[in-house]
């Protein structure tokens, strides 16, 4: 079976574009984790969703940053105005519902806002 | 909201001996506790979890301990191997519908010497 599938895995951009990043998550699960990952920091939680609705998104930074899902296997997180403190790698993550099931993470994209 | 605390955060060992990675934790009402391994380039891979019912869980040479009194939970891996080199995460959850969101701590680089 497919992973977590990100895309794109770089992307490198001069600041105040626009972001967006991609995720298709694993076929059959309902939830969907916005991770982001510095050194700084370590790994946070942005926001999740559960069956393509958003439950928690106060981990979001931002009002720059914000996250769709329009259907069951796609989610996109977008940053609009990107800034050099926005660089970091940034990873999806999926899971069946249930009280425990594994979070299963993609390869990430490693953003550098310039 | 849970804190999790890890240490160390570098960790070097000779090949074949064994590693230990500690963590706490600061809510008492968490119950499940895994442990993440995260290798260059990819995204975190679960290798271990644990529920708080279970004091100890073991999967061929890893190892997970749980002290809910104390508030720690360790991984332990024994006969360490080069491929063992990598970013270890606990994270912790209170676990219940409505709220899946895990807590990770901040990582150990664990260095296996040949």
């Amino acid at each position: 079976d497919a992973g977590v599938i990100q895309s794109p895995r770089h992307e490198v951009t001069e600041m105040g574009q626009e972001v967006t990043l991609r995720c298709k998550p694993i076929s059959g699960h309902d939830y969907l984790f916005w991770y982001r990952q510095t050194m700084m920091r370590g790994l946070e939680l942005l926001i999740y969703f559960n069956n393509n609705v958003p439950i928690d998104d106060s981990g979001m930074p931002e009002d720059r940053f914000s996250a769709k899902m329009p259907n069951a296997s796609f989610s996109t997180l977008k940053i609009q105005p990107s800034e050099p403190r926005d660089s970091a790698v940034y990873f999806c993550a999926s899971s069946l519902s249930g009280v425990i099931q594994p979070q299963h993470f993609g390869d990430g994209t490693r953003l550098s806002i310039l | 909201g849970e804190n999790v605390e890890q240490h160390p955060s570098t960790l070097s060992v000779q090949e074949g001996d064994s590693a230990v990675i500690k963590c706490t934790y600061s809510d008492s009402a968490s119950n499940y506790f895994p442990w993440y391994k995260q290798e260059l380039g990819k995204g975190p891979q679960l290798i271990i979890d644990i529920r708080s019912n279970v004091g100890e869980k073991k999967d061929q040479r890893i190892a997970v301990t749980l002290n809910k009194t104390a508030k720690h939970f360790s991984l332990h891996i024994t006969e360490t191997q080069p491929e063992d080199s990598a970013v270890y995460f606990c994270a912790a959850n209170k676990l219940r519908r409505g709220n899946e969101k895990l807590t990770f701590g901040t990582g150990t680089r664990l260095t296996i010497i040949p």
